[in-house]
Protein backbone atom coordinates (compact mmCIF):
# COMPACT_ATOMS: atom_id res chain seq x y z
CA UNK A 1 0.00 0.00 0.00
CA UNK A 2 0.85 3.30 -0.36
CA UNK A 3 1.08 5.44 2.06
CA UNK A 4 1.25 8.59 -0.37
CA UNK A 5 -1.06 8.66 -3.54
CA UNK A 6 -0.54 10.83 -6.58
CA UNK A 7 -2.90 11.94 -9.03
CA UNK A 8 -2.46 11.87 -12.14
CA UNK A 9 0.15 9.75 -12.77
CA UNK A 10 0.77 10.89 -16.59
CA UNK A 11 -0.51 14.33 -17.48
CA UNK A 12 0.40 15.50 -21.23
CA UNK A 13 -0.50 18.88 -21.66
CA UNK A 14 -0.17 22.03 -24.42
CA UNK A 15 1.89 25.32 -23.72
CA UNK A 16 0.40 27.56 -22.05
CA UNK A 17 -2.49 25.31 -20.20
CA UNK A 18 -3.25 25.37 -16.52
CA UNK A 19 -2.70 22.17 -14.30
CA UNK A 20 -2.88 20.52 -11.16
CA UNK A 21 -1.13 17.65 -9.34
CA UNK A 22 -2.54 16.19 -6.17
CA UNK A 23 -0.98 14.25 -3.06
CA UNK A 24 -2.64 12.80 -0.64
CA UNK A 25 -3.00 10.51 1.92
CA UNK A 26 -4.76 9.03 5.46
CA UNK A 27 -1.85 10.33 7.79
CA UNK A 28 -1.17 13.65 9.39
CA UNK A 29 2.18 15.43 7.96
CA UNK A 30 4.34 17.34 10.00
CA UNK A 31 5.55 18.71 6.64
CA UNK A 32 5.61 17.79 3.37
CA UNK A 33 7.69 18.81 0.04
CA UNK A 34 7.75 18.58 -3.69
CA UNK A 35 10.66 17.87 -5.50
CA UNK A 36 10.93 17.67 -9.65
CA UNK A 37 13.21 15.24 -11.08
CA UNK A 38 14.24 15.20 -14.47
CA UNK A 39 15.49 12.13 -16.49
CA UNK A 40 18.97 10.51 -15.04
CA UNK A 41 18.98 13.47 -12.42
CA UNK A 42 17.61 12.88 -8.82
CA UNK A 43 15.00 14.61 -7.44
CA UNK A 44 15.41 18.40 -7.23
CA UNK A 45 13.56 20.00 -3.89
CA UNK A 46 10.99 22.86 -5.03
CA UNK A 47 9.23 23.97 -1.56
CA UNK A 48 8.28 22.62 2.03
CA UNK A 49 5.43 23.17 3.38
CA UNK A 50 4.70 22.81 7.05
CA UNK A 51 1.35 24.04 8.28
CA UNK A 52 -2.06 23.66 7.85
CA UNK A 53 -3.65 25.61 4.69
CA UNK A 54 -0.10 27.33 3.39
CA UNK A 55 0.32 28.62 0.12
CA UNK A 56 3.55 29.10 -1.38
CA UNK A 57 4.09 30.43 -4.56
CA UNK A 58 6.89 29.91 -7.25
CA UNK A 59 6.85 31.80 -9.97
CA UNK A 60 4.14 29.77 -11.80
CA UNK A 61 4.12 27.31 -9.29
CA UNK A 62 1.44 27.56 -6.59
CA UNK A 63 1.51 24.90 -3.43
CA UNK A 64 -1.05 24.06 -0.98
CA UNK A 65 -0.89 22.50 1.89
CA UNK A 66 -4.51 20.77 3.25
CA UNK A 67 -5.85 22.14 6.98
CA UNK A 68 -5.87 18.88 8.15
CA UNK A 69 -1.60 18.27 7.21
CA UNK A 70 -2.79 14.82 5.00
CA UNK A 71 -3.13 16.51 1.30
CA UNK A 72 -1.54 18.91 -0.90
CA UNK A 73 -2.01 20.34 -4.13
CA UNK A 74 0.27 21.82 -6.97
CA UNK A 75 -1.07 24.47 -9.34
CA UNK A 76 1.39 25.41 -12.35
CA UNK A 77 0.07 28.46 -14.62
CA UNK A 78 0.50 28.74 -18.08
CA UNK A 79 2.68 25.66 -18.46
CA UNK A 80 5.96 25.68 -20.51
CA UNK A 81 8.22 22.83 -22.20
CA UNK A 82 10.73 23.67 -19.69
CA UNK A 83 7.51 22.12 -16.91
CA UNK A 84 7.83 18.57 -18.15
CA UNK A 85 9.06 16.31 -15.74
CA UNK A 86 8.68 13.80 -13.33
CA UNK A 87 6.56 15.85 -9.99
CA UNK A 88 7.31 13.96 -6.25
CA UNK A 89 5.82 14.57 -3.18
CA UNK A 90 7.21 13.61 -0.13
CA UNK A 91 6.50 14.01 3.60
CA UNK A 92 7.46 13.28 7.07
CA UNK A 93 4.58 11.05 8.86
CA UNK A 94 3.83 13.05 12.32
CA UNK A 95 4.38 9.86 14.03
CA UNK A 96 7.66 9.00 12.21
CA UNK A 97 9.63 12.02 11.96
CA UNK A 98 12.71 11.01 10.75
CA UNK A 99 11.29 8.82 8.02
CA UNK A 100 10.94 10.91 4.52
CA UNK A 101 8.63 8.53 2.35
CA UNK A 102 7.44 9.86 -1.39
CA UNK A 103 4.64 9.74 -3.27
CA UNK A 104 4.67 7.16 -7.10
CA UNK A 105 5.32 10.89 -8.83
CA UNK A 106 3.11 12.71 -11.76
CA UNK A 107 5.24 12.39 -15.08
CA UNK A 108 4.15 15.93 -16.78
CA UNK A 109 4.77 16.30 -20.79
CA UNK A 110 4.12 19.90 -21.68
CA UNK A 111 4.27 19.86 -25.72
CA UNK A 112 5.27 22.71 -27.50
CA UNK B 1 30.13 21.93 -3.80
CA UNK B 2 30.42 18.39 -3.63
CA UNK B 3 27.64 18.17 -1.67
CA UNK B 4 26.33 13.93 -1.87
CA UNK B 5 28.17 11.96 -3.97
CA UNK B 6 27.54 8.02 -5.43
CA UNK B 7 29.67 6.26 -6.83
CA UNK B 8 29.87 4.04 -9.19
CA UNK B 9 27.29 5.57 -11.50
CA UNK B 10 26.04 2.49 -13.28
CA UNK B 11 27.12 -1.18 -12.44
CA UNK B 12 26.10 -5.13 -13.44
CA UNK B 13 26.21 -7.43 -11.33
CA UNK B 14 25.69 -11.39 -11.78
CA UNK B 15 23.07 -12.87 -9.89
CA UNK B 16 24.47 -13.97 -6.40
CA UNK B 17 27.10 -11.10 -6.65
CA UNK B 18 27.29 -8.60 -4.31
CA UNK B 19 28.52 -4.92 -3.92
CA UNK B 20 28.38 -1.76 -1.87
CA UNK B 21 26.99 1.16 -3.02
CA UNK B 22 29.16 4.19 -1.73
CA UNK B 23 27.66 7.56 -0.39
CA UNK B 24 29.28 10.29 1.22
CA UNK B 25 27.89 13.77 1.84
CA UNK B 26 30.23 17.00 2.80
CA UNK B 27 27.56 19.13 4.23
CA UNK B 28 27.50 17.82 8.14
CA UNK B 29 23.92 16.71 7.75
CA UNK B 30 22.50 13.89 10.48
CA UNK B 31 19.79 12.77 8.10
CA UNK B 32 20.49 10.24 5.46
CA UNK B 33 18.63 8.31 2.95
CA UNK B 34 19.01 5.27 0.11
CA UNK B 35 15.82 5.04 -1.83
CA UNK B 36 15.94 2.76 -5.05
CA UNK B 37 13.83 4.36 -8.12
CA UNK B 38 12.22 1.49 -10.52
CA UNK B 39 11.18 2.90 -14.27
CA UNK B 40 8.79 5.04 -14.30
CA UNK B 41 7.77 5.19 -10.53
CA UNK B 42 8.26 7.24 -7.50
CA UNK B 43 10.94 7.34 -4.86
CA UNK B 44 10.62 3.80 -2.01
CA UNK B 45 12.94 4.05 1.52
CA UNK B 46 15.43 1.14 1.49
CA UNK B 47 17.14 2.42 4.82
CA UNK B 48 18.06 5.43 6.73
CA UNK B 49 20.17 7.56 9.11
CA UNK B 50 20.04 9.66 11.95
CA UNK B 51 23.23 10.16 13.36
CA UNK B 52 26.52 8.22 13.41
CA UNK B 53 26.32 4.65 14.96
CA UNK B 54 22.00 5.19 13.92
CA UNK B 55 20.58 3.14 11.20
CA UNK B 56 16.81 1.87 10.46
CA UNK B 57 14.42 0.19 7.92
CA UNK B 58 12.51 2.19 5.64
CA UNK B 59 9.86 0.35 3.30
CA UNK B 60 11.78 -1.76 1.35
CA UNK B 61 15.07 -2.86 3.45
CA UNK B 62 14.75 -6.82 2.43
CA UNK B 63 18.16 -7.73 0.68
CA UNK B 64 19.97 -4.65 1.53
CA UNK B 65 22.43 -3.66 4.77
CA UNK B 66 23.80 -0.31 5.45
CA UNK B 67 25.80 1.15 8.14
CA UNK B 68 27.17 4.96 9.74
CA UNK B 69 30.37 4.57 11.29
CA UNK B 70 30.96 8.38 10.35
CA UNK B 71 28.43 11.49 9.52
CA UNK B 72 30.22 12.16 5.93
CA UNK B 73 29.32 7.89 4.37
CA UNK B 74 26.29 5.36 4.19
CA UNK B 75 27.07 2.88 2.62
CA UNK B 76 24.15 0.41 1.31
CA UNK B 77 25.46 -3.03 0.93
CA UNK B 78 23.77 -6.00 -1.32
CA UNK B 79 24.79 -9.31 -0.18
CA UNK B 80 23.24 -11.81 -3.00
CA UNK B 81 22.08 -9.63 -6.01
CA UNK B 82 18.65 -10.87 -7.32
CA UNK B 83 17.30 -9.79 -10.32
CA UNK B 84 14.55 -8.09 -8.19
CA UNK B 85 17.26 -5.37 -7.21
CA UNK B 86 17.82 -3.71 -10.61
CA UNK B 87 16.99 0.12 -10.06
CA UNK B 88 18.15 3.29 -9.38
CA UNK B 89 19.66 3.89 -6.54
CA UNK B 90 19.95 7.07 -5.13
CA UNK B 91 21.49 8.84 -1.90
CA UNK B 92 19.85 11.61 0.32
CA UNK B 93 21.01 14.02 3.08
CA UNK B 94 19.25 16.72 4.98
CA UNK B 95 16.75 16.95 7.43
CA UNK B 96 14.31 19.45 6.15
CA UNK B 97 15.48 19.77 2.08
CA UNK B 98 16.70 16.58 1.23
CA UNK B 99 19.89 16.60 -0.84
CA UNK B 100 20.26 13.93 -3.55
CA UNK B 101 23.23 12.25 -5.15
CA UNK B 102 23.28 11.49 -9.11
CA UNK B 103 21.96 8.22 -8.51
CA UNK B 104 23.57 4.99 -8.96
CA UNK B 105 22.02 2.32 -12.05
CA UNK B 106 22.46 -1.20 -11.04
CA UNK B 107 21.59 -3.86 -13.24
CA UNK B 108 21.38 -7.72 -11.74
CA UNK B 109 21.82 -10.62 -14.98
Amino acid sequence: TQLLEQSPQFLSIQEGENLTVYCNSSSVFSSLQWYRQEPGEGPVLLVTVVTGGEVKKLKRLTFQFGDARKDSSLHITAAQPGDTGLYLCAGREETSYDKVIFGPGTSLSVIP
Amino acid sequence: NAGVTQTPKFRILKIGQSMTLQCTQDMNHNYMYWYRQDPGMGLKLIYYSVGAGITDKGEVPNGYNVSRSTTEDFPLRLELAAPSQTSVYFCASGSGEAFFGQGTRLTVV
